[in-house]
């Protein structure tokens, strides 16, 4: 069965300093993998996406996440935290044999100036 | 080029009362689902379609129905609503479905609150 694990539930950096929001999953296939980011009140807009090409995956925002097979991970980083960064952040799973996505519970990432 | 809509944006519901939730996209987008957020909780599917039609049921259907008789069109009904059914409803559709490249596209969602 997939799954989603997000290690952190709440991760908080000073502005200027790296950001590491960690995830893990579980994949009877090979999987396809998001990070989605949730602003207060809006809506989910895609980061990024590992699709089987590159294992180093770069986004939006100078955020990037490498797909690691053998530890089953898919971190996502960012070399220096802006204000604007602050919101939640899901890890997501796409299933082969079913219509859904499966999401971790979210890593809120909180910036301090 | 909207993406996808949903209305209304909040919504205050008396338990046992009805209502319809409403998504459109605009992008010729086979794939459309619902889901449910609850506080501290990652996104849960509640029905989804593959097209004018096709409906199924996700991980949390009970308590809701959907139709698709339009592609662009995917209403979420829920029928007597309970306090359990409090939570931020979002909706989405894709090109395609999954195991594929095919990111989805969410709506701003909409809070429902029943007391």
């Amino acid at each position: 069965a997939q799954s989603v694990t997000q290690l952190d539930s709440h991760v908080s950096v000073s502005e200027g300093t790296p950001v590491l929001l960690r995830c893990n999953y579980s994949s009877s296939y090979s999987p396809s993998l998001f990070w989605y980011v949730q602003h207060p009140n809006k809506g989910l807009q895609l980061l990024l996406k590992y699709t089987s090409a590159a294992t180093l995956v770069k986004g939006i925002n100078g955020f990037e996440a490498e797909f690691k097979k053998s530890e089953t991970s898919f971190h996502l980083t960012k070399p220096s935290a802006h204000m604007s960064d602050a919101a939640e952040y899901f890890c997501v799973v796409s299933v082969r044999s079913q219509g859904n996505l499966i999401f971790g519970k979210g890593t809120k990432l909180s910036v301090k100036p | 080029n909207a993406g996808v809509t949903q209305t209304p944006k909040f919504r205050i519901l008396k338990i046992g009362q009805s209502m319809t939730l409403q998504c459109t996209q605009d992008m010729n987008h086979n794939y459309m689902y619902w889901y449910r957020q609850d506080p501290g909780m990652g996104l849960k599917l509640i029905y989804y379609s593959v097209g004018a039609g096709i409906t199924d049921k996700g991980e949390v259907p009970n308590g809701y129905n959907v139709s698709r008789s339009t592609t662009e069109d995917f209403p979420l009904r829920l029928e007597l609503a309970a306090p359990s059914q409090t939570s931020v409803y979002f909706c989405a559709s894709s090109y395609s479905g999954t195991g594929s490249a095919y990111e989805q596209y969410f709506g701003p969602g909409t809070r429902l609150t029943v007391t």
